[in-house]
């Protein structure tokens, strides 16, 4: 069936680097992609959202672009801190409701002091 | 406001045994769902639901009910706990539509079943 998966399983990434974490998505009719950060014994943490007819959507330290042409999807985290430590989640929304959110399998960002 | 609260956090039980794990918002959110997560996966969809009185079926409903008597609560019921169902569920909670399909978690219930 189709799905969300990840390039990488693990990324470790130098203290104030840049982190980029990388998703493909199967389905084309998904219009809504969501990253979740899940620190250890806790439930995911919504990061950062984009809608379809978007390309690139930035919040605070967090970007998301997005590629249609492609089916990819990536977070890119600025000055990465010790605090963004976790595993990383991208999910897609297939439809206008979140009836059906799919997660991918994850990526565990670590971080070199 | 305590948002989504899962209870409870931690069980162990036998096989055969059935218990129901509880799940409640406080944020008049009309979709709820409930997800497994098996260790290094990601989670999957086992139930949801879009108000009081309508659930549908996930990924993985086999072994598993619920119901939604009232927005605020979705329980989920093992019925015959076997060893495949040790997981960490997860339960969410979103407004649901356009904009507002961002779910909020529960810290989890971390099941094992022996």
């Amino acid at each position: 069936g189709e799905s969300v998966g990840l390039h990488l399983p693990t990324l470790s990434v130098q203290e104030g680097d840049n982190s980029i974490i990388n998703c493909a998505y199967s389905n084309s009719a998904s219009d809504y992609f969501i990253w979740y950060k899940q620190e250890s014994g806790k439930g995911p943490q919504f990061i950062i959202d984009i809608r379809s007819n978007m390309d690139k959507r930035q919040g605070q330290r967090v970007t998301v672009l997005l590629n249609k042409t492609v089916k990819h999807l990536s977070l890119q985290i600025a000055a990465t801190q010790p605090g963004d430590s976790a595993v990383y989640f991208c999910a897609e929304n297939r439809g206008s409701s979140a009836s059906k959110i799919i997660f991918g399998s994850g990526t565990r960002l670590s971080i070199r002091p | 406001n305590a948002g989504v609260t899962q209870t409870p956090k931690f069980q162990v039980l036998k096989t055969g045994q059935s218990m129901t794990l509880q799940c409640a918002q406080d944020m008049n959110h009309e979709y709820m769902s409930w997800y497994r997560q098996d260790p290094g996966m990601g989670l999957r969809l086992i139930h949801y639901s879009v108000g009081a009185g309508i659930t549908d079926q996930g990924e993985v409903p086999n072994g598993y009910n619920v119901s939604r008597s009232t927005t605020e609560d979705f329980p989920l019921r093992l019925l015959s706990a076997a060893p495949s169902q040790t997981s960490v569920y997860f339960c969410a909670s979103s407004k649901g539509q356009g904009e507002s399909r961002t779910q909020h978690f529960g810290d989890g219930t971390r099941l094992s079943i022996l």
